[in-house]
């Protein structure tokens, strides 16, 4: 089984639809992280999680949410989905100083 | 400045060369360094991974770190078509222990 895994894998939704992407990991990691990706633009932190009770805004969050359920899931929310929300989304896990792994990302396409 | 930097590319080189990507950071207190290897819709994957000054070789793969002028290289020897991807550098940066990504550089290896 996958490391880290994400729900669902793609996902068509409608402008002002409110949307969740899941994310869950068997590492044992503390650290979670939620990323966008566009074409050109490389990867772009929404919020990061480096504990259950540690939330933090990454450099793109205006849009959207999050809730750490447990050290293992780490779920992202577009409460008014809009369609430049349309982007490759990835979760990924790490513990404090090394690599990060990175789940199978979401296609999400809102129009 | 960018925290981290790397060419767009894409660099083209023929089947059987040595291809060489940079990448240079802004924050002279960073301590770990990595390189991954994105495919068009994929997640990234990590290849190297160095924390010292000087060459780390894992295969056909090596990375090179010089701290005093804040670059950290990837070199591929023999490179291969399947090797056609685009290599994102990361750094995690001291104090605050954030991890960031450059945009990537995108390989293409000529048959």
């Amino acid at each position: 089984d996958a490391d880290v895994t994400q729900t669902p894998r793609n996902r068509i939704t409608k402008t002002g639809k409110r949307i969740m992407l899941e994310c869950s990991q068997t590492k044992g990691h503390d650290r979670m992280y939620w990323y966008r990706q566009d074409p050109g633009l490389g990867l772009r932190l929404i919020y990061y999680s480096f504990d259950v009770k540690d939330i933090n805004k990454g450099e793109i969050s205006d849009g959207y949410s999050v809730s750490r359920q447990a050290q293992a899931k780490f779920s992202l929310s577009l409460e008014s989905a809009i369609p430049n929300q349309t982007a490759l989304y990835f979760c990924a896990t790490s513990d404090t100083v090394n690599e990060q792994y990175f789940g199978p990302g979401t296609r999400l396409t809102v129009t | 400045q960018k925290e981290v930097e790397q060419n767009s590319g894409p660099l083209s080189v023929p089947e059987g060369a040595i291809a060489s990507l940079n990448c240079t950071y802004s924050d002279r207190g960073s301590q770990s360094f990595f390189w991954y290897r994105q495919y068009s819709g994929k997640s990234p994957e990590l290849i190297m991974s160095i924390y010292s000054n000087g060459d780390k070789e894992d295969g056909r793969f090596t990375a090179q770190l010089n701290k005093a002028s804040q670059y950290v290289s990837l070199l591929i020897r023999d490179s291969q078509p399947s090797d056609s991807a685009t290599y994102l550098c990361a750094v995690i940066t001291s104090g605050t222990y954030k991890y960031i990504f450059g945009t990537g550089t995108r390989l293409k290896v000529l048959a």
